[in-house]
């Protein structure tokens, strides 16, 4: 089946530091890839997607590129804030040629990052 | 996106009693998702819940466990039964929004925090 595995955390950071969280997936097909971020005490907030390979997804600062090649959606920060520091989980959901995605996510297991000042 | 509330927030409960969660949405949807955020642990699929119909369960969720209703397309509610304190949880619903081909995304509610004595 499906599954996604993140780096080990947690991740430590000093304020404007470069930030890289790896996840790679399991995938039958041409499943959607997403990062989730959870800040502490807040729900699940979607940080960025994308639907086929070479895509690039970014926000607030933040890009990942979906890789079918080695099965990666690496998320990368150039310089980190103090309030950045959450918890992000990196989600496929499984997804049909045109891209149209359906259903279930499956989570990686998350990350927590700190940043100090 | 869509607006998603939930009922309630956080609750405390006996062991043996049942809790039932509430989830609302500002606007029409087809799919709605209950998910079950374990304490430092990452999220789990529990059920898909599309108005008219059964819920489909994943493996390793009951009906008599986990109960769901949703009664129209703006809300829908799990009912925790017989509770332990193994289902000490956030759980969290989202519905899956349709944009352009490429670009269904889920997005999530605050979640409830359910803490079992």
């Amino acid at each position: 089946g499906d599954s996604v595995t993140q780096m080990e955390g947690p991740v430590t950071l000093s304020e404007e530091a470069f930030l890289t969280i790896n996840c790679t997936y399991t995938a039958t097909g041409y499943p959607s890839l997403f990062w989730y971020v959870q800040y502490p005490g807040e729900g699940l907030q979607l940080l960025l997607k994308a639907t086929k390979a070479d895509d690039k997804g970014s926000n607030k600062g933040f890009e990942a590129t979906y890789r079918k090649e080695t099965t990666s959606f690496h998320l990368e920060k150039g310089s980190v804030q103090v309030s950045d520091s959450a918890v992000y989980f990196c989600a496929l959901s499984p997804s049909n040629a045109g891209g149209t995605s359906y259903g279930k996510l499956t989570f990686g297991q998350g990350t927590i990052l700190t940043v100090h000042p | 996106s869509a607006v998603i509330s939930q009922k309630p927030s956080r609750d405390i409960c006996q062991r043996g009693t049942s809790l039932t969660i509430q989830c609302q949405v500002d606007s029409q949807v087809t799919m709605m998702f209950w998910y079950r955020q374990q304490p430092g642990q990452s999220l789990t699929l529990i059920a898909t819940a599309n108005q008219g119909s059964e819920a489909t369960y994943e493996s390793g969720f009951v009906i008599d466990k986990f109960p769901i209703s949703r009664p129209n397309l703006t809300f829908s509610t799990l009912t925790v039964s017989n509770m332990s304190p193994e289902d000490s949880s956030i759980y969290l619903c989202s519905v899956e929004e349709y944009g352009l081909i490429g670009t269904d995304t889920q997005y999530f509610g605050p979640g409830t925090r359910l803490t079992v004595l």
